[in-house]
This record gives structure tokens, C-alpha cells and sequence, in this order.
């Protein structure tokens, strides 16, 4: 597609639920990246996935988050048991290349509510 | 592995004033460094990147950037800001490694008063 896709753009749970959020890459971007960014801070780096290559999950912050990467494609963020300070706006980003030299093209993100 | 850290959470500058945002990165080799900037209610947007070569970048709407690797710096800069540059920014690094994910700092929030 044209840009990075992400839906749903809105989602919110009760505690306890599992969630999964999806994301579409740019076509031929063979690098995708998930982010977390909660009220008022930064970036949080949670997983990259590149090529056919292990996934980089240094970044999830506890066994509840699981990402995979189909095909090299779309992706799918799932976090189990939600709980209430997962609420943040998830965002996915591609890229091209094989270093750290990738120009990143966001999404507009999932706003993720946990009550 | 590398890090980011922008000193600054919330900066006001006025109308036409000068601006320079702080970066200062952790990585053991050259790194990859960007500027991204998001606005309210808008995507992350890159405003500018280093890779190699001229260590003075310049990006989009007017600002620069200048890369010192002795201060380990990459220090964001306008001359003269308007309002549409309140925004959220963010510096981020890549490591010159293959294969290697993009960590971004925490953010400097801009206001502009009139």
C-alpha cells in the first residue's frame, strides 16, 4: 500500500481480555517495527522484525506481548490478560533496508484502552 | 547496545526566537542518527537524518542539525520558529551494525508563545 496501515485505529477492553493489533507495512519494506508511546513519554522500542531474520523482542516488556510477522508481511501485536497500564497508543513503522540507516514510516497508530 | 537521551521533557521559546533541542547518544561506533517530529494529532514525520560525510544536516521546514561526536551529540536547530512548529520531538539512533533497530529517546515537547 501507500503508507503503513494499522487498525483498529480505537480499541478498548476490559481488564483481563486479550487484544490483537494488526499492521500492513509498506509493500517491499522488508523491516517493520513496533512501538509503544503511553501519555506523555517516549518511543518505547518493543520488537523489529527484518527479513527472514529472528525477531529482535529485547523491547517486550513481559510474556503477555507476542508479535509474529506473516510472510513477511503483516504483522499482529498480541498482548494477553491485559491490564490497565498497557493503555498506550501502539504504533508500527517499515522500513527498507538491512542497518540501522532506515528511514521509518509510521502508521497512525492503535489507541489502546484497558479498563 | 545503543540509547538516546533528550535532557529537555518541555521547552517554551517565543515567536521568532531561536531554537536548539538537545540530543546526546550511547553507541561505540558511528552512529545513524535522525529527527523525527510529531504533531499534535498528526503521524511521526522525519524532519532530518546523519549518516555520514557533512556532520551539519539540514532537513525539512528550516531546521539543521549538528553532529559531534566528541559531546556525542546531535543537537536539533532553528533560527527563528513560528507556531506551527509546536510539536512533540523526537531524536532517535541506529547502530552502523547490520540489521539493527532504531531506539528513540524520550521526547522534547515544544510550545511556542506568542
Amino acid at each position: 500500500g501507500a503508507g503503513v496501515s494499522q487498525s483498529p485505529s480505537n480499541k478498548v477492553t476490559e481488564k483481563g481480555k486479550d487484544v490483537e493489533l494488526r499492521c500492513d507495512p509498506i509493500s517491499g519494506h522488508t523491516a517493520l517495527y513496533w512501538y509503544r508511546q503511553s501519555l506523555g513519554q517516549g518511543l518505547e522500542f518493543l520488537i523489529y522484525f527484518q527479513g527472514n531474520s529472528a525477531p529482535d523482542k529485547s523491547g517486550l516488556p513481559s510474556d503477555r506481548f507476542s508479535a509474529e510477522r506473516t510472510g513477511g508481511s503483516v504483522s499482529t501485536l498480541t498482548i494477553q490478560r491485559t491490564q490497565q497500564e498497557d493503555s498506550a497508543v501502539y504504533l508500527c513503522a517499515s522500513s527498507l533496508g538491512l542497518s540501522g540507516a532506515n528511514v521509518l514510516t509510521f502508521g497512525a497508530g492503535s489507541r489502546l484502552t484497558v479498563l | 547496545a545503543q540509547s538516546v537521551t533528550q535532557p529537555d521533557i518541555h521547552i517554551t521559546v517565543s515567536e521568532g526566537a531561536s531554537l536548539e533541542l538537545r540530543c546526546n547518544y550511547s553507541y561505540g561506533a558511528t552512529p545513524y542518527l535522525f529527527w523525527y517530529v510529531q504533531s499534535p494529532g498528526q503521524g511521526l514525520q522525519l524532519l532530518l537524518k546523519y549518516f555520514s560525510g557533512d556532520t551539519l544536516v539540514q532537513g525539512i521546514k528550516g531546521f539543521e542539525a549538528e553532529f559531534k561526536r566528541s559531546q556525542s551529540s546531535f543537537n536539533l536547530r532553528k533560527p527563528s520558529v513560528h507556531w506551527s512548529d509546536a510539536a512533540e520531538y523526537f531524536c532517535a539512533v541506529g547502530a552502523s551494525s547490520s540489521a539493527s533497530k532504531i531506539i528513540f529517546g524520550s521526547g522534547t515537547r515544544l510550545s511556542i508563545r506568542p
